[in-house]
């Protein structure tokens, strides 16, 4: 039961900046969006996360679109050591059932 | 910056042995979670623990798994008796709210049955 849809891979040139799309156009009102990512093979690290506006910390941007169907993570100056597995994930946040779910996640390569 | 430590980093067993596999958390978070992510595979989720009980579990978390928190600072996984199936990377994370903000992983503790 994918709750998002991402594409399996994409590419980008270091220090440039990389945009990461996730489709999850069944999200309900009370669901974030979530974003981690998995360098190589070591456990999975926190990006960012969102409900419906737009949010900014040191590693990474998430606009989330006005009827939050889809939403983009944006690296502004994508290095080498950004290439990683990239996950988009929405939940609720406090449910008592809330885990995350991994799925296969898109894969950004960053070109030298 | 406080990370979750987990050990050991690999481990190889014979089938039908026991593991634990140690997770020491951040030491202010109070949720805990182990996953897996079998050889090229998603990551699974595994188990979640909340003052000192199971709050949710897999369906891959059977009779064969247990966890426990023997102190205040340690967080274990228990395999009774492995099976090939188990090989894997055992990820503990924990989080100090329920999901609001983010859980944060450990390294991994990538246990080999043979």
């Amino acid at each position: 039961d994918a709750k998002t849809t991402q594409p399996p891979s994409m590419d980008c040139a270091e220090g440039r900046a990389a945009n990461l799309p996730c489709n999850h156009s069944t999200i309900s009102g009370n669901e974030y969006v979530y974003w981690y990512r998995q360098i190589h093979s070591q456990g999975p690290q926190y990006i960012i996360h969102g409900l419906k506006n737009n949010e900014t910390n040191e590693m990474a941007s998430l606009i989330i679109t006005e009827d939050r169907k889809s939403s983009t993570l944006i690296l502004p100056h994508a290095t080498l050591r950004d290439t990683a597995v990239y996950y988009c994930i929405v939940l609720i946040a406090t449910g008592a059932n809330s885990k995350l779910t991994f799925g296969k996640g898109i894969t950004l390569s960053v070109r030298p | 910056e406080p990370e979750v430590t987990q050990t050991p980093s690999h481990q190889v067993t014979q089938m039908g042995q026991e593991v634990i596999l140690r997770c020491v958390p951040i030491s202010n978070h109070l949720y805990f979670y182990w996953y897996r992510q079998i050889l090229g595979q998603k990551v699974e989720f595994l188990v979640s623990f909340y003052n000192n009980e199971i709050s949710e579990k897999s369906e891959i978390f059977d009779d064969q798994f247990s966890v426990e928190r023997p102190d205040g600072s340690n967080f274990t996984l228990k395999i009774r008796s492995t099976k090939l199936e188990d090989s894997a990377m055992y990820f503990c994370a924990s989080s100090r709210d329920r999901l609001i903000g983010e859980l944060f992983f450990g390294e991994g503790s990538r246990l080999t049955v043979l």
